[in-house]
This record gives C-alpha cells, structure tokens and sequence, in this order.
C-alpha cells in the first residue's frame, strides 16, 4: 500500500464549479501538505501549504488537512479552463535523515475544465 | 531569478547504455532532489545532496547514482537502462532541503525514452 492515495481521476468539470481534490495518507510523522499543479510538459509548481492541521485559502484555493483522519483536500472554487492541469498532492515530515529532501507525492489527479 | 534548468530535456536511449542528467538549481539554493515520475508509479524519490554530499536515497537500485558540484550544480546517471527506466526525471532545489520552510522549486524535467 501506498504512503500516500490519490484518486488519480481524470476529473472533468465545467468552467464556474467548485472542484474537490483529496488524499489520504498512512504515515502519522507527516507534518507538512502541500500541493503542486503540473501542466503538460512542465515540472509541478507549488500552489498551497499547509503546516499540521487547519484550512488555509489563498484566492480561489483552498487548503484542509485533517491530521486525525490522515485526510487533506484542495478546493478550487470558480473553476477555470486555465485549471485544467495534474494536481499532485505531496508530504513530508521534518525528522532529518530520512526527510532530507524528500517529498512523498500521491499519484496526481487529472483535471479538465471545460468552457 | 532564473528558475530550475534540466539539460537535455529529451534523450533517447537503448537498453543497456548509460545516461547522464544534469540540474542546475536556483542560485543561493544548496539542496537539489530528483524524482521519476511513470504514469504507473507518479513521483517517486530518488535522492537528494547538499554540500556535494548525498544526505538521503529513495528505493532505487544502485544503478541510479548522482553527485553535485561546489556550485550546487547537480548530475544524475543511470547505468545499464532498462525499458522500465523511461520516464520523466526532475530535479527540485531548495535552500535547505528540510521541511516545509524550504519549497521545492522543479525544473521542467528531462524524457528519458528506453528502448
């Protein structure tokens, strides 16, 4: 089993609805959730982090983790067409050693938002 | 600032040769981390240095090998390619490589096509 699941879709919306992205995870060290977009082509830009946790928004984005369900969410609100794009969630701890540099990413969910 | 730059950005291979990447990081970033990424396997780790010194390795056979330079420039080599080497290989620097506190910023990544 994987550290890190995500349903990998594809996700097809239309432009103006609200998208949910989620992803479970196994490993209780994981302190840090972010998440990464990747359009074709291109390596994955961080969009979101999240520290433990809470919400956080940022424009039509936001972030959810819930540590005690090993359980974070990407809400994108007025979908685009310009969103259309791999969303990549990813996680780390912050123990040295084996966390040096190392992101766990989930399998990345493909999205298209349609005008 | 100029972003992550991953030289050559495709290549192709025959089973059986080697093949070197090469990533230049961020200027002031010290930490430089590489991953696959297979639509079967999405992004997996591979390694990371800092200070010319690997401080950390994912689960890769050893003929996946990298170094980095004084300057943080950063080379990845595989030996012996099989077909299941094909993939997306990107490289992300950080200023530190720990933690949330120090983004990982990709490069656009070099296709490796085995065959």
């Amino acid at each position: 089993q994987k550290e890190v699941e995500q349903d990998p879709g594809p996700l097809s919306v239309p432009e103006g609805a609200i998208v949910s992205l989620n992803c479970t995870y196994s490993n209780s060290a994981f302190q840090y959730f972010m998440w990464y977009r990747q359009y074709s082509r291109k390596g994955p830009e961080l969009l979101m982090y999240t520290y433990s946790s809470g919400n956080k928004e940022d424009g039509r984005f936001t972030a959810q983790v819930d540590k005690s369900s090993k359980y974070i969410s990407l809400f994108i609100r007025d979908s685009q067409p310009s969103d259309s794009a791999t969303y990549l969630c990813a996680m780390s701890d912050n123990a040295g050693g084996t966390s040096y540099g190392k992101l766990t990413f989930g399998q990345g969910t493909i999205l298209t938002v349609h005008p | 600032k100029a972003g992550v730059t991953q030289t050559p950005r495709y290549l192709i291979k025959t089973r059986g040769q080697q093949v070197t990447l090469s990533c230049s990081p961020i200027s002031g970033h010290r930490s430089v981390s590489w991953y696959q990424q297979t639509p079967g396997q999405g992004l997996q780790f591979l390694f990371e240095y800092f200070s010319e010194t690997q401080r950390n390795k994912g689960n890769f056979p050893g003929r996946f090998s990298g170094r980095q330079f004084s300057n943080s420039r950063s080379e990845m080599n595989v030996s012996t390619l099989e077909l299941g080497d094909s993939a997306l290989y990107l490289c992300a620097s950080s200023l530190e490589g720990l933690g949330f506190y120090n983004e990982q910023f990709f490069g656009p990544g070099t296709r490796l096509t085995v065959l």
